[in-house]
């Protein structure tokens, strides 16, 4: 069974500082992984997917790195804003279930 | 081009009572999934439809969940009788399918249940 962990559960950073989100799997046969960000109350987002036979995903000021052998995953967001604060959840895919880490929940102070 | 749409957002009712939640997908995307998701805790496929196909229900609890997409469309999770453990929220997907591999999921915003 897929073991998805996120450390660290929650975070608060300045406004302005860089944020690096982690995620750890333990089955390294992975299709893809998807960055996904949750508001309160809300559904979920989709940041970004990267496919298993790619290292990173960039859009705007978030990038994703993917290290599938050591079972990780990398989230930067950069020069972060008080509109970044939220949940980020990190999702990968075997076959067509995926299986979610429990989030960190992201706070930057104004 | 509109998301995946969910109904109701909210919903409480007391225990022992009937629920059922709807979903429509993105137009086109032949997979839909469920998902349920507890407080602080990353969301747990329920079931996985292919069009009208029930492809992966292994984790829906059958003695009371039930759930159906007759026209490969919109789909109707049900619970029947609720229990106070299924206080969450119930979360829908779609991919466009399985045709090229396994697909991004677009998530709707959700149904909140509360059991009392």
């Amino acid at each position: 069974k897929q073991e998805v962990t996120q450390i660290p559960a929650a975070l608060s950073v300045p406004e302005g500082e860089n944020l690096v989100l982690n995620c750890s799997f333990t089955d390294s046969a992975i299709y893809n992984l998807q960055w996904f960000r949750q508001d309160p109350g809300k559904g979920l987002t989709s940041l970004l997917l990267i496919q298993s036979s790619q290292r990173e995903q960039t859009s705007g000021r978030l990038n994703a790195s993917l290290d599938k052998s050591s079972g990780r995953s990398t989230l930067y967001i950069a020069a972060s804003q008080p509109g970044d604060s939220a949940t980020y959840l990190c999702a990968v895919a075997n076959d067509y279930k995926l299986s979610f880490g429990a989030g960190t929940t992201v706070t930057v102070r104004a | 081009e509109a998301g995946v749409v969910q109904s109701p957002r909210y919903k409480i009712i007391e225990k022992k009572q009937p629920v059922a939640f709807w979903c429509n997908p993105i137009s086109g995307h032949n997979t839909l999934y469920w998902y349920l998701q507890n407080l602080g805790q990353g969301p747990e496929l329920l079931i996985r439809y292919e069009n009208e196909e029930a492809v992966d229900d292994s984790q829906l609890p059958k003695d009371r969940f039930s759930a159906e997409r007759l026209k490969g469309v919109d789909s109707t999770l049900k619970i029947q009788p609720a229990e106070l453990g299924d206080s969450a929220v119930y979360l829908c997907a779609s991919s466009p399918g399985a045709a090229g591999g396994v697909n991004e999921q677009f998530f709707g915003p959700g149904t909140r249940l509360t059991v009392l």
